[in-house]
């Protein structure tokens, strides 16, 4: 079946530091893939996505490659803001004949200021 | 404006008590879907309908219902028979009905569900 595997946190970083989120998949098929994004309290906002091998999704500074050779998926912002502490999921989707997305377990990021 | 509305966003429960989550959208979006959220656990699926008056189990059906009588709405209610319903409940919808969908999930800001 499918899967997610992201990586373990909490991570903690100091403002306008490096960040790398990794994720691998296990997919049939072609999946899209997501990062999604959960503030305190609240819902999970889509943040990027990709939907073919070798896109590039980006936005608000966040990029994620699709690379199909390695399965992975991973998240880096190249200087951290203290507004980016949330949690982060991976997600797969249109994976086979699954009919929702598949989410990762999440990954804890706080930025210091 | 468009979006999901969920309520209540906090709920508590005495234990052998139904409730029922809510959960409405305007965004004339065909598929809805039912998470649970628990710490270090991600989401997991419970139920999903890809249009009016049919559903389907997730991963954690067990212990829930769902209904879709109207496109707008998908309440869950959360029965006695579930073991454990402490948790953050996330309801979400989508456009694509197409087989495989690969479209963003919209979210509501999740309901709160505590077992006293």
């Amino acid at each position: 079946g499918n899967s997610v595997t992201q990586m373990e946190g909490p991570v903690t970083l100091s403002e306008e530091a490096f960040l790398t989120i990794n994720c691998t998949y296990t997919a049939t098929g072609y999946p899209s893939l997501f990062w999604y994004v959960q503030y305190p309290g609240e819902g999970l906002q889509l943040l990027l996505k990709a939907t073919k091998a070798d896109d590039k999704g980006s936005n608000k500074g966040f990029e994620a490659t699709y690379r199909k050779e390695t399965t992975s998926f991973h998240l880096e912002k190249g200087s951290v803001q203290v507004s980016d502490s949330a949690v982060y999921f991976c997600a797969l989707g249109g994976a086979g004949s699954a009919r929702q997305l598949t989410f990762g377990s999440g990954t804890q990021l706080t930025v210091l200021p | 404006d468009g979006g999901i509305t969920q309520s209540p966003k906090y709920l508590f429960r005495k234990e052998g008590q139904n409730v029922t989550l809510s959960c409405e959208q305007n965004l004339n979006h065909d598929a809805m879907y039912w998470y649970r959220q628990d710490p270090g656990q991600g989401l997991r699926l419970i139920y999903y309908s890809q249009i009016v008056n049919d559903f389907q189990k997730g991963d954690i059906a067990e212990g829930y219902s769902v209904s879709r009588e109207k496109k707008e709405s998908f309440p869950l209610t959360v029965t006695s028979a579930q073991k454990n319903p402490t948790a953050f409940y996330l309801c979400a919808s989508s456009t694509p009905r197409g087989d495989p969908p690969s479209g963003e999930l919209f979210f509501g800001e999740g309901s709160r569900l505590t077992v006293l």
